[in-house]
């Protein structure tokens, strides 16, 4: 069964860092790409960033370029996400999903003062 | 940025009644289409991708249909558990959209 479970949510201040971790099991995770999703409270979805199975291509949405960094580790069944300058419109649920359209369960980040 | 535009944005129906949701891209999307089910606090599940083939486990009552740029997600009788939002999404471009959700609620 394959499960994707997100960690490291959590109350920031603006202008501080987090790095959410997404735990794969359950299927080959170095032969599929990843991304981030995020959902804002009470919002639609909101692709954030992707990553090749490699580890080679990277894409971030215009909003997160420049302060955010997607990361894997295929040894560890491991995705990250590394988010810097938090600002109070990332407050958002944070999804990792495959490109098998597999869902994890979210972690929720919060920036607040 | 590949636009998708969803509708209704909101729905009351009755149980058994049959539900269709129209979903329309702003650019082909070569039937790389997503539909996914949200409950409240939950995350998003994948129903239907490829724009009709669906995901193991997914009852036979959802169906996906439509090509180009113009897509349908049908639920054939409608149960309290299908209670939820629903999405289309597209995953042609390696920047993944969605559209804003059709909210079902039972009458």
């Amino acid at each position: 069964e394959v499960q994707l479970v997100e960690s490291g949510g959590g109350l920031v201040q603006p202008g501080g860092s987090l790095r959410l971790s997404c735990a794969a099991s359950g299927f080959t995770f170095g032969s599929y790409s990843m991304n981030w999703v995020r959902q804002a409270p009470g919002k639609g979805l909101e692709w954030v960033s992707y990553i090749s199975g490699g580890g080679v291509t990277i894409y971030y949405a215009d909003s997160v370029k420049g302060r955010f960094t997607i990361s894997r580790d295929n040894a560890k069944n491991s995705l990250y996400l590394q988010m810097n300058s938090l600002r109070d419109n990332d407050t958002a649920v944070y999804y990792c999903a495959s490109t098998n359209m597999d869902w994890g369960l979210g972690t929720l980040v919060t920036v607040s003062s | 940025d590949i636009q998708m535009t969803q509708s209704p944005a909101s729905l009351s129906v009755s149980v058994g009644d049959r539900v269709t949701i129209t979903c329309r891209a702003s650019q082909g999307i070569n039937n790389f289409l997503v539909w996914l089910q949200q409950k409240p606090g939950k995350a998003p599940k994948s129903l239907i991708y490829a724009a009709s083939t669906l995901q193991s486990g997914v009852p036979s009552k959802f169906s996906g249909s439509g090509s180009g740029t113009d897509f349908t997600l049908t639920i054939s009788s409608l149960q309290p558990e299908d209670s939820a939002t629903y999405y289309c999404q597209q995953y042609n471009s390696y920047q993944w959209t969605f559209g804003h959700g059709t909210k079902v609620e039972i009458k």
